[in-house]
């Protein structure tokens, strides 16, 4: 088991409404990243973030977007939620930017648009 | 063409068996190769990484990267049902700060 652990495991949302995912990274990780896994693909990069300021973005619109606490922990926000938004959300964090031969994932959040 | 490609199997070997798995990637600019199992409903755990090309071995797994021809390689030895479970590959891209991932090639492993 890693150190990173996301919240919550599973909800269930409409199509339309906004969703708040939440991540801790590991101790001594200052930059956490966040992927999207749609059922049978590989993880999507969506974007990173580095002493709380967005540091990479990957061909994801506008109404994803993030947020990193001085803490190191981090959120992402959806708005206006579309089915194909169905997908597992992890999160990855690294002791920085560039360290990503070792990033430690959570367990993700499955997160169902209905 | 994606950036990295992989067989999706799915892949089913006895137990004991030795497990090839593969991908290819466009950007001869990767630099780090990494291998990522996956069990159901879990997130991604590294196995291990490789710069550049070479072999790198751990235990029973072995990674292999030739640059020359765009392919990397995670060999598993005396596979176990325990190792059933969904392996990418991913590379990390070339500002460093994302990693690329190929889609998965799900294997199981019967006793």
């Amino acid at each position: 088991e890693t150190g990173v652990t996301q919240s919550p495991t599973h909800l269930i949302k409409t199509r339309g409404q906004q969703v708040t995912l939440r991540c801790s990274s590991q101790s001594g990780h200052n930059t956490v990243s966040w992927y999207q896994q749609a059922l049978g693909q590989g993880p999507q990069f969506i974007f990173q973030y580095y002493r709380e300021e967005e540091n990479g973005r990957g061909n994801f619109p506008p109404r994803f977007s993030g947020l990193q606490f001085p803490n190191y922990s981090s959120e992402l926000n959806v708005n206006a939620l579309e089915l194909d938004d169905s997908a597992l959300y992890l999160c990855a964090s690294s002791l920085d930017p560039q360290g990503n031969t070792e990033a430690f994932f959570g367990q993700g959040t499955r997160l169902t648009v209905v | 063409q994606k950036e990295v490609e992989q067989d999706p199997g799915p892949l089913s070997v006895p137990e004991g068996a030795i497990v090839s798995l593969n991908c290819t990637y466009s950007n001869s600019a990767f630099q780090y190769f990494m291998w990522y199992r996956q069990y159901s409903r879990k997130g991604p755990e590294l196995l291990m990484y490789t710069y550049s090309s070479g072999n790198k071995e751990d235990g029973r797994f072995t990674a292999q990267v030739d640059k020359s021809s765009k392919y990397i390689s995670l060999f598993i030895r005396d596979s176990q049902p325990s190792d059933s479970a969904t392996y990418l590959c991913a590379m990390v891209n070339q500002a460093g700060t994302a990693l690329i991932f190929g889609k998965g090639t799900t294997l199981s492993v019967s006793s």
